[in-house]
């Protein structure tokens, strides 16, 4: 099926380990981006990459790093994971440039860190 | 910056019945546009309704539609003949052209039967 595909669905991290959360999507979108939602904050933006070769951080990008490898897919990395860091995380994607577009999102992480 | 208000946290409405969400927004922005997200319980992000802050005509997707007053910077989502599957968390959102996707903190609608 067309769209956001994120991988992992579920993981569990133990303080200080590091991992990669992949995102990828088919719509040929420009614009790739990373959320985390948490009770009573809604989603707030991580990183996004306005086109292909370029990222920028969003609202909250202490303890991540992104890597847009192709146009296709857009990684989050955490380096030394923190409890703070128990979240769940959206990757969307958008046609970029065209405000009225709408983000198709993946169907999220859900991450634990003990 | 760009910020999104959804006062309500939680609203129950019964089967059949219209319940109102809303939704403001501060901007000095005068073209944006206005989305309402539906995520139920599968975590899965659906938009429901978008607006173009030009129009003003508000816009109308089947069962819901919105109550778009630019001056207020007011955004309210309407959801008519409310149905079990209805019951979800709905998100406000704000995107300027070009721009990202910001966010309120969502409201928890229950639907009883």
């Amino acid at each position: 099926n067309a769209g956001v595909t994120q991988t992992p669905k579920f993981q569990v991290l133990k303080t200080g380990q590091s991992m990669t959360l992949q995102c990828a999507q088919d719509m040929n979108h420009n614009s790739m981006y990373w959320y985390r939602q948490d009770p009573g904050m809604g989603l707030r933006l991580i990183y996004y990459s306005a086109s292909e070769g370029t990222t920028d951080k969003g609202e909250v990008p202490n303890g991540y790093n992104v890597s847009r490898l192709n146009k296709r897919e857009f990684s989050l990395r955490l380096e030394s994971a923190a409890p703070s860091q128990t979240s769940v995380y959206f990757c969307a994607s958008s046609e970029g440039g065209t405000g009225g577009t709408a983000f198709l999102f993946g169907s999220g992480t859900r991450l634990t860190v003990v | 910056a760009q910020t999104v208000t959804q006062s309500q946290p939680e609203m129950s409405v019964q089967e059949a019945e219209t319940v109102t969400l809303s939704c403001t927004y501060d901007t000095s922005e005068s073209d944006y546009y206005l989305f309402w997200y539906k995520q139920p319980p599968s975590r899965q992000m659906i938009l429901v309704i978008r607006q173009e802050a030009y129009k003003q005509q508000n816009a109308t997707e089947n069962r819901f539609s919105v109550n778009f007053q630019k001056a207020a910077k007011s955004f309210s989502l309407k959801i008519s003949d409310s149905q079990l599957g209805d019951a979800a968390m709905y998100f406000c959102a704000y995107r300027r052209w070009g721009n990202k996707l910001v966010f309120g903190a969502g409201t928890i609608l229950r639907v009883k039967s």
